[in-house]
């Protein structure tokens, strides 16, 4: 199974600020690398497929990289309702895994 | 616009059984693979299982491999989630899942129902 491991588990940021989260991957998976965004009681919300491209919808402030195991979430400018849990899901193979989550708090 | 509506939770005693099922509207359902994604209390989100388009393809988490069973019945666009010999670790909120693509792999979760509750207690 492709182990999915993001860093750091929180973070506490500022409006404003910009952040950064970290997702690798235990063996390469070439590139199929999506960010969800989750707010308490909420359903997971689509934000990034294919480690960059933007779901329509999305603020251009969100923007995501990387390739091969190693990918990154990238915020600028952070508003007040981007304070969630932000979890990586590869779809290179199956199981489908998630990293554990990186929790943003103000 | 998408809707996907789970149905079906509740509170079971381990060893025990029950269905879920997912209303799916807004999109051509037969089109588009189809998972179930949970989340116990506190924790993170973990794949359960994924079907193909037409539904001859099926994947599941080994948590679940042999106790649940994934179909989908594309003349009602409805998906189901048949879980058997449940335990106590099975307690979590069951989502819904549409992927871009008719493939299990290869594609995000593009759209997610609210969830359904299971609690398997005693």
């Amino acid at each position: 199974d492709i182990q999915m491991t993001q860093s750091p588990s929180s973070l506490s940021a500022s409006v404003g600020d910009r952040v950064t989260i970290t997702c690798r991957a235990s063996q390469t998976i070439n590139g199929f690398l999506n960010w969800y965004q989750q707010k308490p009681g909420e359903a997971p919300k689509f934000l990034i497929h294919a480690a960059s491209i933007l779901q329509s919808g999305v603020p251009s402030r969100f923007s995501g990289s990387g390739s091969e195991t190693d990918f990154t979430l990238t915020i600028n400018s952070l508003q007040p309702e981007d304070f969630a849990t932000y979890y990586c899901q590869q779809s290179y193979n199956t199981p489908l895994t998630f990293g554990q989550g990186t929790k943003l708090e103000i | 616009e998408v809707q996907l509506v789970e149905s079906g939770g509740g509170v079971v005693q381990p060893g025990g059984s029950l269905r879920l099922s997912c209303a799916a509207s807004g999109f051509t359902f037969s089109y588009f693979a189809m998972s179930w994604v949970r989340q116990a209390p506190g924790k993170g989100l973990e794949w359960v299982s994924g079907i193909g388009g037409s539904g001859g393809d099926t994947s599941y988490a080994d948590s679940v491999q042999g106790r649940f069973t994934i179909s989908r019945d594309n003349s009602k666009d409805t998906l189901y989630l048949e879980m058997n010999s449940l335990r106590a670790e099975d307690t979590a909120v069951y989502y819904c899942a549409s992927h871009q693509i008719t493939l299990i792999r290869g594609g995000p979760f593009d759209d997610w129902g609210q969830g359904t509750l299971v609690t398997v207690s005693s």
